[in-house]
């Protein structure tokens, strides 16, 4: 059964850091691009950052490039997010996700219950 | 970036009814659309890929259709456990961009 588990959440004052882990397993994670999505509070979905399989491909939205980084440590099937700079506008449940893809087609097959970041002083 | 358009926001609708979700797409995405669930306080759920591809363990009274920009999502006979919010997402390219999401609420 495939579980991914986030944790690393919590209350951070505005301008400091954060680093988000999420622990998978029931498949082998190095097989899959691997994703972040978040969802500010009674808002949307907003992808954040996915990665490529070995870690040597990264991509970012716009909301979040030079301030996000998004990592793997495949030897121990986690993903991570290191968030720095972090602002309001970041408060958010942050998801970790599996990416599938269907001939080129990126979709998020499995989730995770996310973790909830709020930035506030 | 490609621009996902969805509508209506909300929806209401009872039980047995059909209802209909569709998601504009600002340019081409050549099929590249998905479909998901989220229940109140759970993360999402895949429920189509390919616009049309019924993802597994998904009851057939979900169906996607559309191409190009246009795109929608049907249930038909809904049940009490289908309502719930959903999202459309371009899956062509990154940034992977989200619908704003229909709210399907009971009537």
């Amino acid at each position: 059964e495939v579980q991914l588990v986030e944790s690393g959440g919590g209350l951070v004052q505005p301008g400091r850091s954060m680093k988000l882990s999420c622990a998978a397993s029931g498949f082998t994670f190095s097989d899959y691009y691997m994703a972040w999505v978040r969802q500010a509070p009674k808002k949307g979905l907003e992808w954040v950052a996915s990665i490529s399989y070995e870690g040597s491909s990264t991509y970012y939205g716009d909301s979040v490039k030079g301030r996000f980084t998004i990592s793997r440590d495949n030897a121990k099937s986690t993903l991570y997010l290191q968030m720095n700079s972090l602002r309001s506008e970041d408060t958010a449940t942050y998801y970790c996700a599996r990416r599938d893809v269907y001939y080129g087609l990126g979709y998020f097959d499995f989730w995770g219950p996310g973790t909830m970041v709020t930035v506030s002083s | 970036d490609i621009q996902m358009t969805q509508s209506p926001t909300s929806l209401a609708a009872s039980v047995g009814e059909s209802v209909t979700i569709t998601c504009l797409a600002s340019e081409d995405i050549y099929g590249s659309l998905v479909w998901y669930q989220q229940k109140p306080g759970k993360s999402p759920q895949l429920l189509i890929y390919g616009a049309t591809i019924l993802e597994d363990g998904i009851p057939s009274r979900f169906s996607g259709s559309g191409s190009d920009t246009q795109y929608s999502l049907k249930i038909n006979s809904l049940q009490p456990e289908d309502f719930a919010s959903y999202y459309c997402q371009n899956g062509l390219s990154t940034p992977y961009t989200f619908g704003a999401g229909t709210k399907l609420e009971l009537k």
